[in-house]
């Protein structure tokens, strides 16, 4: 069965500082991959997505996203970091084919401090 | 972007009593639904796909009998959970695709089973 994982659990970081968060999955077939971002009360958005082409992809609020196939890998990251992005992040996978059933990594928490 | 709805948004109820929660895409056609169970700090478990006429699909472990999922209309989806217990709170998600392969999320409901 397929997996995602997502190495940070908690991330701490001032405000300015770059981030990166993994993400990893286990599935050697094609697959969509996804960044969900969940603000502290609020339901789940989505902050970009990958299906094919260029492997680094845009999302919005400045994120962005590169998709390494040989390392499996969909790594997450922003330059500089706002206190507003305060949230837990998940990453997803999509297999295609597979009835539109998304398995979603165990979430990273990130706290921006002032 | 596509909106989905839940309700209500939280519940608390007696043990053995039963609970229906209702997820609505209000703005796009789903026949397809998903719920997904998140316990705190931790990822969202998908429970089963719920598709418009015909039987839902559920996860392995998930209780069939327990969680009765009803798809009305292609933008209504029911979940009942059955002689709730306290193990049953949690926070149920539901999600629906559009046609170009991208989940929205309802709000979520809270469910505490006293």
């Amino acid at each position: 069965a397929q997996s995602v994982s997502q190495h940070n659990h908690h991330v701490i970081l001032s405000e300015a500082a770059s981030l990166e968060l993994g993400c990893n999955y286990s599935y050697g077939g094609t697959v969509n991959l996804f960044w969900y971002v969940q603000y502290p009360g609020q339901h789940l958005q989505l902050l970009l997505k990958y299906f094919s082409g260029d492997p680094l992809v845009k999302g919005i609020k400045g994120f962005e996203a590169e998709f390494i196939k040989s390392k499996f890998s969909f790594n997450l990251r922003k330059p500089s970091v706002q206190w507003s992005d305060t949230a837990e992040y998940f990453c997803a996978v999509l297999l295609t084919g597979g009835g539109n059933k998304l398995t979603f990594g165990t979430g990273t928490q990130l706290k921006v401090e002032l | 972007g596509a909106v989905v709805s839940q309700h209500p948004s939280w519940v608390i109820c007696k043990s053995g009593t039963s609970v229906k929660i209702e997820c609505r895409s209000l703005d796009f056609q789903a026949t397809t639904m998903f719920w997904y169970r998140q316990f705190p700090k931790q990822s969202l478990m998908l429970m089963a796909t719920s598709n418009e006429g015909s039987k839902a699909t559920y996860e392995q472990g998930v209780e069939k009998d327990k969680f009765l999922i009803n798809h009305a209309s292609l933008t209504l989806s029911t979940l009942t959970v059955t002689s709730a217990h306290p193990e049953d709170s949690s926070f149920y998600i539901c999600s629906a695709p559009t046609s170009y392969n991208e989940q929205f999320f309802g709000p979520g409901t809270r469910l505490t089973v006293l």
